[in-house]
């Protein structure tokens, strides 16, 4: 039981270049989230998805999309990279789905550090 | 809008000594409250979460938390810290009626022998 992974670990980007952040999850988990980590700001979400096949804004979504593939995996995409896109990205995922988020414990991957040249 | 405050940027103990790393929220209606911690190059682990019922809450660790709605806080405790448990604290709450987490800035306790 692996829990979630993420991939890669560690990239690095010159600005412009569009790359794929790969998330998967084998706790069955309904629902799937992603975060940036910045210094002296807590973790922000960027994206997050309450079941499969739905995917919502969270507070900083300028410049990313995502794709919820299946019930397992959640990837965030950077289109075009900006300097500002330079942060640790986290994938989380809880067990319920829809309107029970709220007491849900969110379990953590890794993390990606970026790097945006 | 929902929001945490970790008042202390960094937290110094004794090994061996209590010690206390204090969060205070602010969301309309009734608060769920969590504290995780983060290891250096590691994702965010659980540690306890208030729901409903006993203000005291024991979690992994040996660490616990207690609610005091008056206070709008949620202190995470331990009777004996150990150097182990030098790492990042982050204290998270959500709303019933929202739908994110919303995570403090962070609390970095760092225990010395």
């Amino acid at each position: 039981n692996a829990g979630v992974t993420q991939t890669p670990k560690f990239q690095v980007l010159k600005t412009g270049q569009s790359m794929t952040l790969q998330c998967a999850q084998d706790m069955n988990h309904n629902s799937m989230y992603w975060y940036r980590q910045d210094p002296g700001m807590g973790l922000r979400l960027i994206y997050y998805s309450a079941s499969e096949g739905t995917t919502d804004k969270g507070e900083v979504p300028n410049g990313y999309n995502v794709s919820r593939l299946n019930k397992r995996e959640f990837s965030l995409r950077l289109e075009s990279a900006a300097p500002s896109q330079t942060s640790v990205y986290f994938c989380a995922s809880s067990e319920t789905s829809g309107g029970y988020l709220s007491t849900d414990t969110q379990y953590f991957g890794p993390g990606t550090r970026l790097t945006v040249l | 809008a929902q929001s945490v405050a970790q008042p202390e940027d960094q937290v110094n103990v004794a090994e061996g000594n209590p010690l206390t790393v204090k969060c205070t929220y602010s969301v309309s209606g009734n608060p769920y409250l969590f504290w995780y911690v983060q290891y250096p190059n590691r994702g965010l682990q659980f540690l306890l979460k208030y729901i409903t019922g006993d203000n005291l809450v024991k979690g992994s660790y040996g660490f616990e938390a207690e609610f005091n709605k008056s206070q709008t806080s949620f202190h995470l405790k331990k009777p004996s810290a150990l150097v182990s448990d030098s790492a990042l604290y982050f204290c998270a709450v959500n709303a019933a009626t929202a739908s994110k987490l919303t995570f403090g800035t962070g609390t970095r306790l760092q225990v010395t022998l």
